[in-house]
């Protein structure tokens, strides 16, 4: 059974820091990965999907690695904002998605 | 609709009564998965469909929770006699296609559905 586990729990940095998300997961036979955010009493936002031929992917202030072999994915988030406040969730998937308990990020202003 | 869609956004029912959840995907997309998101739980696959078809109905927590899919759209979710242990929010994700290697594996979510039992 695959187990997805994310590091830490909870990160509370001041606006403008750099965020590091960590993600591992215990069976590498995957599609993809994918990190997701989401803001409290809603659903899931995509973020990155990284397919699981590919070693990272970028969007704007995001970039999230993919290191398929040892089991492990790392979202990066530049100059955070007050904004970025949420609770990141990683998610691999062979058709379905397994999730790990998320990254709950408070960015102070 | 741009999006995935449910219906109720929430659902507050008394303990023992049956519910349906309802789940529009995005037009054109053949996958659809159902998901539970419960407090100190995390997020769980329920049930995924390929079409009308479910080939992975193992996340499941019993038999008072089915679920179908019809004209490779809408699908709903049913609990019946609900239990407290129930209250969860529930939620729903289409995606273009199922195979390995290609975008259109990607997951889109819908907002949920807050299903309370008393």
């Amino acid at each position: 059974k695959q187990e997805v586990t994310q590091i830490p729990a909870a990160l509370s940095v001041p606006e403008g820091e750099n965020l590091v998300l960590n993600c591992s997961f215990t069976d590498s036979a995957i599609y993809n990965l994918q990190w997701f955010r989401q803001d409290p009493g809603k659903g899931l936002t995509s973020l990155l999907l990284i397919q699981s031929s590919q070693r990272e992917q970028t969007s704007g202030r995001l970039n999230a690695s993919l290191d398929k072999s040892s089991g492990r994915s790392t979202l990066y988030i530049a100059a955070s904002q007050p904004g970025d406040s949420a609770t990141y969730l990683c998610a691999v998937k062979v058709y379905k998605l397994s999730f790990g308990a998320g990254t709950t990020v408070t960015v102070r202003a | 609709g741009a999006g995935v869609s449910q219906s109720p956004s929430n659902k507050v029912t008394e303990k023992g009564k049956d519910v349906e959840l309802r789940c529009d995907p995005i037009s054109g997309h053949t996958a659809l998965y159902w998901y539970r998101q419960s407090l100190g739980q995390g997020l769980e696959f329920l049930i995924y469909f390929q079409g009308n078809s479910a080939p992975d109905k193992s996340g499941l927590p019993s038999d008072r929770f089915s679920a179908e899919r019809t004209g490779g759209s809408v699908s709903t979710l049913t609990i019946q006699r609900t239990q407290q242990e129930d209250s969860a929010v529930y939620l729903c994700a289409s995606s273009l296609g199922v195979g390995q290697g290609t975008r259109d594996n990607e997951q889109f979510f819908g907002p949920g559905t807050r299903l309370t039992v008393l």
